[in-house]
């Protein structure tokens, strides 16, 4: 079974300094989708970050990037220059390429952002 | 605001009650999403539409169906309501039936006593 983990409930990080979330997840295929999504107090879900797993570079967002190892089946999101808007909770979602039911979401990673 | 709508935006009901959710979604969008997300259990996918068929299914309970209408807006409909029911629902929508970008809307509370 295709299991999301995010063993970090709650973090903390200065104003401007850079922060990892960490990401991992259980799966026997070899193609599929990862993604980081945000969700603020106000509650909507953004969409942060995607990567495909047959892509080796990782995929970058301005500010947002991760660290895909697809050995290690970990995929965690790095933000630098960390703002007081990017105070939310980030949940990293597995999605297969092959069985569209597989859809997982990790638990989530609680971020504060210290002024 | 991301274009995909929701009514209604809060519901409070009783156990044993029939509810109906409904979304509209983005312009253009043939894809959409049923997401449940309650305090204990995180976020879960439930169900896909794509076009008016059913693409893709999660974790979803046999007291909850969906369907996509030919104007491709969407209802979620829960039966048999449950405490456990108690619940942010979030319909998404996308462009395509795949792995591009969903659009979330602003859920729907809803809340069985």
């Amino acid at each position: 079974a295709q299991t999301v983990t995010q063993s970090q409930p709650e973090m903390s990080v200065q104003e401007a300094e850079t922060v990892t979330l960490s990401c991992t997840y259980d799966t026997s295929e070899s193609d599929y989708y990862l993604f980081w999504y945000k969700q603020p107090p106000s509650r909507q879900m953004i969409l942060v970050i995607r990567q495909e797993a047959y892509k080796q570079q990782n995929a970058t967002e301005n500010r947002f990037s991760v660290n895909f190892q697809k050995a290690a089946k970990s995929f965690s999101l790095k933000i630098s220059d960390s703002q007081l808007g990017d105070a939310a909770m980030y949940f990293c979602a597995y999605r297969s390429a092959i069985n569209f039911n597989k859809f997982y979401f990790g638990s989530g990673t609680k971020l504060n952002v210290k002024p | 605001d991301s274009g995909v709508t929701q009514t209604p935006k809060h519901l409070i009901t009783a156990t044993g009650q029939r509810v109906t959710l409904r979304c509209s979604p983005r312009s253009g969008d043939l894809s959409v999403y049923w997401y449940q997300q309650s305090l204990d259990q995180g976020l879960q996918f439930l169900i896909q539409y794509y076009n008016g068929e059913e693409r893709a299914k999660g974790n979803i309970l046999e007291r909850f169906s969906a369907q996509q209408f030919p104007d491709l807006h969407s209802e979620l409909n829960l039966s048999s309501l449950e405490l456990g029911d108690s619940a942010l629902y979030f319909c998404a929508s996308s462009n395509t039936g795949g792995f591009n970008e969903q659009y979330f809307g602003p859920g729907t509370r809803l809340t069985v006593t």
